[in-house]
């Protein structure tokens, strides 16, 4: 079945460090993919999507770009910031079905000042 | 943007009684309702999916008598932990859609059953 892996946490960086967190997926056809972030007791948000090969989501100085050669949509960002610390999940919706959400074990990111 | 709203964010039950959380799709009529459960530290596994009008369809060894869910409305689904234990303690979070797509989640229910 249709799998997603994430690069196993904690992450802690300093403030203005550049950040990658990995992410790859195993998925019959041609799904669409996500990053969701999730602050302390609350539910996920929306981050960004790509839904198709060399789409590339951004959103709030974050980026990822959907690569079909490498199964990968790892998120990037430049220059992050306390406020970034969150627990961040990769998730991928079939193309077929009830497009249910399959999501990876989630990466917990800490920015220190 | 689309909201979904959830209540309550917080119960406290004691083992034995049954809960019931809401989700509400507020400003778009949710077709379709995912229920996820969320253990400490680790991923959102998928619970059931419903349709509104239609039973919920539940994943592989979510107990389907003991995880209520009904989907009466186009705005309005409910999740009704029966005879909770305190295995049952997690944090449930729905997600609401309007046709295709991922959906919009709530803000998530912490569960904690004493």
């Amino acid at each position: 079945g249709d799998s997603v892996t994430q690069m196993e946490g904690p992450v802690t960086l300093s403030e203005e460090a550049f950040l990658t967190i990995n992410c790859t997926y195993t998925a019959t056809g041609y799904p669409s993919l996500f990053w969701y972030v999730q602050y302390p007791g609350e539910g996920l948000q929306l981050l960004l999507k790509a839904t198709k090969a060399d789409d590339k989501g951004s959103n709030k100085g974050f980026e990822a770009t959907y690569r079909k050669e490498t199964t990968s949509f790892h998120l990037e960002k430049g220059s992050v910031q306390v406020s970034d610390s969150a627990v961040y999940f990769c998730a991928l919706s079939g193309a077929q079905g009830a497009q249910k959400l399959v999501f990876g074990q989630g990466t917990r990111l800490t920015i220190n000042p | 943007g689309a909201v979904v709203s959830q209540h309550p964010s917080r119960v406290i039950c004691k083992s034995g009684t049954s809960v019931k959380i809401e989700c509400r799709s507020l400003d778009f009529q949710a077709t379709t309702m995912f229920w996820y459960r969320q253990f400490p530290k680790q991923s959102l596994m998928l619970m059931a999916t419903s349709n509104e009008g239609s039973k919920a369809t539940y994943e592989q060894g979510v107990e389907k008598d003991k995880f209520l869910i009904n989907h009466a409305s186009l705005t309005l689904s409910t999740l009704t932990v029966t005879s909770a234990h305190p295995e049952d303690s997690s944090f449930y979070i729905c997600s609401a859609r309007s046709g295709t797509g991922p959906g919009h989640f709530g803000n998530g229910t912490r569960l904690t059953v004493t």
